[in-house]
């Protein structure tokens, strides 16, 4: 059970998208649509951004959505604000299992 | 609304086991389809799915911690708990009850691993 892989930054600009890559494998990602994608400050625990490849939990705003492609599934945040400077990691089920990202450093420029 | 709470020692000597347990306030522990795991977070790095236990008892681990965990359920008291054992500095983290996948985590504990 290998981490699935993240960038370890990205960057952009207030008003700016960005999308964040996760990548793992047919075992993982790939097989399930179970992948969510995690917000953390720090200090802080884990927020759920994403759950279930795309679908939002109330109270997320629409600026962040996310989808997956074969072994590979994204997070974007478009319209992007001082606020979203975090940490972010995907987790994907792979059956019985479950496996994060190493995260990505977000900057808001 | 389901809320979780850490609560165990801070400090666990080398070579020992660590022990941590998790409080499910809000709703029943044994609620059918219902979940619950561990996660860590050692000091500046990523989080580490450390293992799950399923309502029917299942109990699924991190094949690269397995030799050491025992995750278990007390319906009675509503908690489940974590033992990791013959634990070594590399074990100090930020110790997260939740349900992996989801929204549900409880607000960690540091725990550290030093004579």
């Amino acid at each position: 059970q290998s981490a699935l892989t993240q960038p370890r930054s990205v960057s952009g600009s207030p008003g700016q998208s960005v999308t964040i890559s996760c990548t793992g494998t047919s075992s993982d990602v790939g097989g399930y649509n179970y992948v969510s994608w995690y917000q953390q400050h720090p200090g802080k625990a884990p927020k759920l951004m994403i759950y279930d490849v795309s679908k939002r939990p109330s109270g997320v705003p629409d600026r962040f959505s996310g989808s997956k492609s074969g072994n590979t599934a994204s997070l974007t945040i478009s319209g992007l604000q001082a606020e979203d400077e975090a940490d972010y990691y995907c987790c994907s089920y792979a059956g019985s299992l479950w496996v994060f990202g190493g995260g990505t450093k977000l900057t808001v420029l | 609304q389901l809320q979780l709470q850490e609560s165990g020692p801070g400090l666990v000597k080398p070579s020992e086991t660590l022990s941590l347990t998790c409080t499910v306030s809000g709703g029943s522990i044994s609620s059918s389809s219902y979940y619950w795991g561990w996660i860590r977070q050692p000091p500046g790095k990523g989080l580490e799915w450390i293992g799950s236990i399923y309502y029917s008892g299942s109990t699924y681990y991190n094949p690269s911690l397995k030799s050491r965990v025992t995750i278990s359920v007390d319906t009675s008291k509503n908690q489940f708990s974590l033992k990791l054992s013959s634990v070594t500095a590399a074990d100090t983290a930020v110790y997260y009850c939740a349900r992996p996948g989801g929204g549900l985590w409880g607000q960690g504990t540091l725990v550290t691993v030093s004579s």
